[in-house]
Order: structure tokens, then sequence, then C-alpha cells
């Protein structure tokens, strides 16, 4: 088994909102990364946990935060966005057997108005 | 520094037809990992193969074959008997070098499979 599940699945939010992406996955995966895909682009690296503490902050914006409250769960807090922001945000684990190979989430794709 | 390229932005082929998608890499570090990733319209990443830079046969998984060829940097994907659900852009990445687990992506390839 090798899913990684994210919620929601599409996010509209305004610039003065503060909203959640949420990602899990029961793999027992220790490594956890949130990557932002812009239309046409590659994912471009954000943040990497690894056994639940954040080692890898890619000089991401601050209104971005991060959080890992247990093995299985990747929480990206969202707030005071801007429209530029809008995207798909895609979630990933590696086991620790293989900790090259990412394993993906669905995305979630994110509208700031 | 580490970087990929994916020189064909777009690529059709006939159905049940072979084809073959272009990687190439630049990396100082001695020891790296090569990834192919499908990510269709829906927009999830699949990870299809994995090639290690010591890893002495190329990679095989199903229809997917990395044909690598580590003198001249190269890491190209083969799918073989090409299928309509086979349409997609398709992501190379290396593994960054030191201890992270860091992924850099080529700008991909759209593939296109026609009937």
């Amino acid at each position: 088994d090798t899913e990684v599940t994210q919620t929601p699945k599409h996010l509209v939010m305004g610039m003065t909102n503060k909203k959640s992406l949420k990602c899990e996955q029961h793999m027992g995966h220790r490594a956890m990364y949130w990557y932002k895909q812009k239309a046409k682009k590659p994912p471009e690296l954000m943040f990497v946990y690894s056994y639940e503490k954040l080692s890898i902050n890619e000089s991401v914006p601050s209104r971005f935060s991060p959080e890992c409250p247990n093995s299985s769960l990747l929480n990206l807090h969202l707030h005071a966005l801007q429209p530029e922001d809008s995207a798909l945000y895609l979630c990933a684990s590696s086991p620790p057997g293989r900790p090259d190979t990412q394993y993906f989430g669905p995305g979630t794709r994110l509208t700031v108005l | 520094a580490q970087k990929i390229t994916q020189t064909q932005p777009g690529m059709f082929v006939q159905e049940k037809e072979a084809v073959t998608l272009d990687c190439t890499y630049d990396t100082s570090d001695p020891s790296y990992g090569l990834f192919w990733y499908k990510q269709p319209s829906s927009g999830e990443m699949i990870f299809l193969i994995y090639q290690g830079s010591y890893d002495q046969q190329n990679a095989t998984e199903g229809r997917y074959s990395l044909n690598f060829q580590k003198a001249r940097k190269s890491a190209n994907l083969v799918i073989s008997a090409s299928q309509l659900g086979d349409s997609a852009m398709y992501f190379c990445a290396m593994r960054g070098g030191g201890a992270t687990n860091k992924l850099i992506f080529g700008t991909g390839t759209l593939l296109a499979v026609q009937p």
C-alpha cells in the first residue's frame, strides 16, 4: 500500500482567510514533504519533515506554516495568502528503507481570490 | 550544482508503439538516484521507476524501462506498447546530494497517446 491522502481536493480562499491543508499516510513513513506546483511547471519543494521534526524549509514565506502532529499526519496552515499562491499543493512521504523514493498524494488545488 | 534537463516539451505516440522520453542530468556527487514520475491531468504524481547510480543493470517496471547511460549522464524512460492511459506529463527527477532527500525535477514532457 503506497497511499498518501490529502484533503481537501479543492480549496478557494480569500486573502484574509485562515485555512489548513491536511496530508495523511499510514505506511510507517518517517519523512514527509510539502511541494508547491504551478501550472505547467515541476513541483517545488517547500518543507521536509523527518521523524516529526522540520528538517528543510526552502525559504518559504511565513504565511505558510507547516505542522507535523504525529508520524502519520502533516498539516499546512495558510494565512494571509496572495493570489500568486494559487497552485497545486502536493504532499509526499518516503519509507525508512527507501528514503529516496517519494510517494505523492493527489494534491490540493488552491485558489486565492 | 545539480540539474535535470528534459528537452522534449511534448511528444506524440501511436497506441501500441514504444516511446522514449529523454532526460539528462548533471551532478558531481558520485552517489545519486534518478526517478521518473507520471502526472495525469488529475494532478497526482505517480512514481514509475528508480535507478541508482551504482546499479549495474537498467531498471525495469512492467512496461517501463530506464535506459541508463552513466557516461553520457542520461536516464531516458522507455514506455513499451503505449496505451491511451499513458497520456500524461512525465517528470524526470534526481535525488539531491548530501543527507537530504530533496528531489530536483526536470521541466517535464507532455506525452499524448493517439488511437
